[in-house]
């Protein structure tokens, strides 16, 4: 069983705060990650593919980077307003293109 | 475009019933997913498929069969509903390039097996 790991499992910030995650994957047989954001009631939806140890993507308040050798991605939201409230998932795609999630950050930001 | 189109969004079932939930996209994309989310868990994937005819086992496969005739559908058929089966049920399609292009998720399908 291949372990994708999520922390913290939930955060509770005031709206202007900023904030981070981590997921923790294997370093090896790596091939992709992708991070989604999931709201209530809603289907995950894409938010970042990186592929590259390295990779820094940015959407608007919402950036991440990459590091496959030591096996984690950052997700950082510069200045959280309450609609960013959210579960944000992230799953690592190995060699075979089998997707593995992790159980998600659920973010509630407070206005 | 309609996406990832799903039915039912809900189903009750006795444990022993059959049933196939239905899955079907209209961006012509190559992959397609099935994933079930229970609580505490996250999505896990159940089968998958990456071009019609061809489908693959997941990490949770049993009690469930998928077939892929078609580029646009790619239904799960539960062969005999367990009671741990009961859980919601996320179609996903992406295009090709795999696992290099976005995933797009269908609505869900709450499912409860007694």
């Amino acid at each position: 069983i291949l372990n994708v790991e999520q922390s913290p499992q939930s955060l509770h910030v005031q709206e202007g705060d900023s904030t981070n995650f981590t997921c923790s994957f294997p370093s090896s047989n790596f091939y992709a990650l992708h991070w989604y954001r999931w709201e209530t009631a809603k289907s995950p939806e894409a938010l970042f593919v990186m592929t590259l140890n390295g990779d820094e993507k940015k959407k608007g308040q919402i950036s991440a980077t990459l590091n496959t050798k030591e096996g984690y991605s950052y997700l950082y939201i510069k200045g959280s307003q309450p609609e960013d409230s959210a579960t944000y998932l992230c799953a690592f795609i190995d060699n075979f293109n089998k997707f593995y999630f992790g159980s998600g950050t659920k973010l509630n930001v407070k206005p | 475009n309609a996406g990832v189109t799903q039915t039912p969004k809900f189903q009750v079932l006795k444990t022993g019933q059959s049933m196939t939930l239905q899955c079907a996209q209209d961006m012509n994309h190559e992959y397609m997913s099935w994933y079930r989310q229970d609580p505490g868990m996250g999505l896990r994937l159940i089968h998958y498929s990456v071009g019609a005819g061809i489908t693959d086992q997941g990490e949770v496969p049993n009690g469930y069969n998928v077939s892929r005739s078609t580029t646009e559908d790619f239904p799960l058929r539960l062969l005999s509903a367990a009671p741990s089966q009961t859980s919601v049920y996320f179609c996903a399609s992406r295009g090709s390039g795999g696992a290099l292009n976005e995933q797009f998720f269908g609505p869900g399908t709450r499912l409860t097996v007694l």
